[in-house]
């Protein structure tokens, strides 16, 4: 099974700030990440899809980057809506696989 | 608008059994691929099942093959997941999430999802 790791796993930061998540995977995953923002008590929302295609009705302030094996999510100005956790996702090797999550907090 | 409503959720007892669903609207139900994810209290999110819409293929993590069955009715818009043998390490929500294509898993848009508790 393909391991996916995030880093950091908790960020502080202030609204304005730029923002950067790192993904890694534990082999070759070519394009074929996404990424997903879950606020507290509701459902994911896509945010990125193939490492950097921005899912329909996502502001331009996400954006993502990478292939292979190494991945990042960019928030270029956070705002109070982007506080939240913060998952990466392989789609191409069954089983797929989830990030542990990067939580964004203040 | 693309909808999905999942149900069937509750409590039940290890060994037990359970039927999800989830009725999907606003899109072509038929030509999309469908996935299941849990997330279990405070944790993060796992990848459980899909099924194809193009060839009706199905796949699923590894500790759930065997006893988890995903299914489709096309007729009826709806999304299926049977669980049997049901353990308390099952216990999570559950979101039913449509692919972006027949054969393209990428979970564009996800259910509110359904809640299941195994326990004695």
């Amino acid at each position: 099974d393909i391991q996916m790791t995030q880093s950091p796993s908790t960020l502080s930061a202030s609204v304005g700030d730029r923002v950067t998540i790192t993904c890694r995977a534990s082999q070759s995953i070519d394009i074929w990440l996404a990424w997903f923002r879950q606020k507290p008590g509701t459902a994911p929302q896509a945010l990125i899809f193939q490492a950097s295609d921005l899912a329909s009705g996502v502001p331009s302030r996400f954006s993502g980057s990478g292939s292979g094996t190494e991945f990042t999510l960019t928030i270029s100005s956070l705002q109070p809506d982007d506080f939240a956790t913060y998952y990466c996702h392989q789609y191409t090797h069954f089983p797929f696989t989830f990030g542990p999550g990067t939580k964004v907090d203040i | 608008e693309v909808k999905l409503l999942e149900s069937g959720g509750g409590l039940v007892q290890p060994g037990g059994s359970l039927r999800l669903s989830c009725v999907a609207s606003g899109f072509a139900f038929s030509k999309y691929a469908m996935n299941w994810v849990r997330q279990a209290p405070g944790k993060g999110l796992e990848w459980v099942s899909s099924i194809s819409g193009s060839d009706g293929s199905t796949h699923y993590t590894n500790s759930v093959r065997g006893r988890f069955t995903i299914s489709r009715d096309n007729s009826e818009n709806t999304l299926y997941l049977q669980m049997n043998s049901l353990r308390a390490e099952d216990s999570a929500l559950y979101y039913c999430a449509k692919g972006f294509r027949s054969a393209s898993y990428y979970a564009d848009y996800w259910g509110q999802g359904a809640l299941v508790t195994v326990s004695s």
